[in-house]
Parts: C-alpha cells; structure tokens; sequence
C-alpha cells in the first residue's frame, strides 16, 4: 500500500533557530500533500494544503511565514517552521494520496527550548 | 462548513468487552467518511472507511455503517483486545480536505 515516510521523527532546537520537517511519497507519486499539527491530547488542525510546483494554501490563522512550505517534487513537501519559539512545540504530521483514502506519515515531534 | 462531532473520552475497557464510539458529522454533498487510529507517538492509520450512505465499512473486527438518516458513522468492536488501545478519530472528506473528531482515547485493560 500507499507508504508516506517523515522525517525526523523528533527535533529539538532552540528558540529562534529555523527546523525543516520532509514528507516523501515513496511508492506514488503525490501532487497535493497535507500538514497538519496536532496538540496534545487533542485532534488534528489542517496547517495547510502543499500543491506541487505551486503554492501552499493555509488555513485561516496559519502564518505562511513562520510556517514555510516546498513541494518541489511529486514525492516531496517539507514544512520549515522558521523562527521556532517554545509555543511552536507539537506534533506535526504530513499526509498524502487520494481523498479517499489518505495516508499519513509517522509525525514530528518538535520541541524549542 | 464540515463538522464532525466524536464521543468523548477517555473510554476504558476490560478485554473482551464491546466497544462503541459514537460519531456524528455535519457536512454538505455526499462526503466519505473514515476512522482512523493513532497509537502513541505514531500517525495515523487508516481503519475503515465508508463512501456512500449503508456503506459498512470493517477492518480487524472494528465496523461501521453510514447512516445517512442520522448522519452518523459510529465505530464498534464485538471483542477488545489490548491492543485496540488507541486513540480513534473519526473524519469525513469534503472539498478534497480530512475534517476531524476530537478524537477517542481507549484503554482496554487486561
């Protein structure tokens, strides 16, 4: 089946610093992918919607500068978070694939200390 | 716009108990509906899915039926295991976008 690989798994950086999340189809080819970031204990916010060779489009309230997305390929989207602050810590998680049926990669857990 | 509306939680079981997570959504058109499941510190995973209204939709014992009478898409099991200890969200499609439920956290208790 589908198999959509992130990475890294987790990240820790300081507070200022920029930190690059990647998000790869390797058995298919995507050209819309999807980040979301999810708080603890709580569900899933749709961050932005990555359109290859185009521009992301973000949800409302989402900041395109802080959180800068690349889909520069059919098989991958990354998600730079720049200028990390603490309240930027969560978990981040990429999906790709059809509307029916999407899958979703392992998520970043990133911390800024 | 879409909504999804899940049960809250935390749910806990002994094993072999029944499971049922209720789920209620709000949508325009005739959305797909899913359920996913999230073991700790992972993403998620598709559990089921439904596409069309008294589609039923089951994967490793876990079932439900989409109820468009309803607009439901509840989430049962007949007989948990400790391994069903997750957290399950349900979510439906619209405008090519996952809209989620709050998400379900079940503990099934050896």
């Amino acid at each position: 089946g589908a198999v959509v690989s992130q990475h890294p798994s987790r990240v820790i950086c300081k507070s200022g610093t920029s930190v690059k999340i990647e998000c790869r189809s390797l058995d298919f080819q995507a050209t819309t992918m999807f980040w979301y970031r999810q708080f603890p204990k709580q569900s899933l916010m749709l961050m932005a919607t990555s359109n290859e060779g185009s521009k992301a489009t973000y949800e409302q309230g989402v900041e395109k500068d802080k959180f800068l997305i690349n889909h520069a390929s059919l098989t991958l989207s990354t998600l730079t978070v720049t200028s990390a602050h603490p309240e930027d810590s969560s978990f981040y998680i990429c999906s790709a694939g059809e509307v029916e049926g999407y899958t979703f990669g392992s998520g970043t857990r990133l911390t800024v200390v | 716009g879409d909504s999804v509306t899940q049960m809250e939680g935390p749910v806990t079981l002994s094993e072999e108990a029944f499971l049922t997570i209720n789920c209620t959504y709000t949508a325009t058109g005739y959305p797909s509906l899913f359920w996913y499941v999230q073991y700790p510190g992972e993403g998620l995973q598709l559990l089921l899915k439904a596409t069309k209204a008294d589609d039923k939709g089951s994967n490793k014992g876990f079932e439900a039926t989409y109820r468009k009478e309803t607009t439901s898409f509840h989430l049962e099991k007949g007989s948990v295991q400790v391994s069903d200890s997750a957290v399950y969200f349900c979510a439906l499609s619209g405008d090519y976008k996952l809209s989620f439920g709050a998400g379900t956290t079940v503990t099934v208790r050896a």
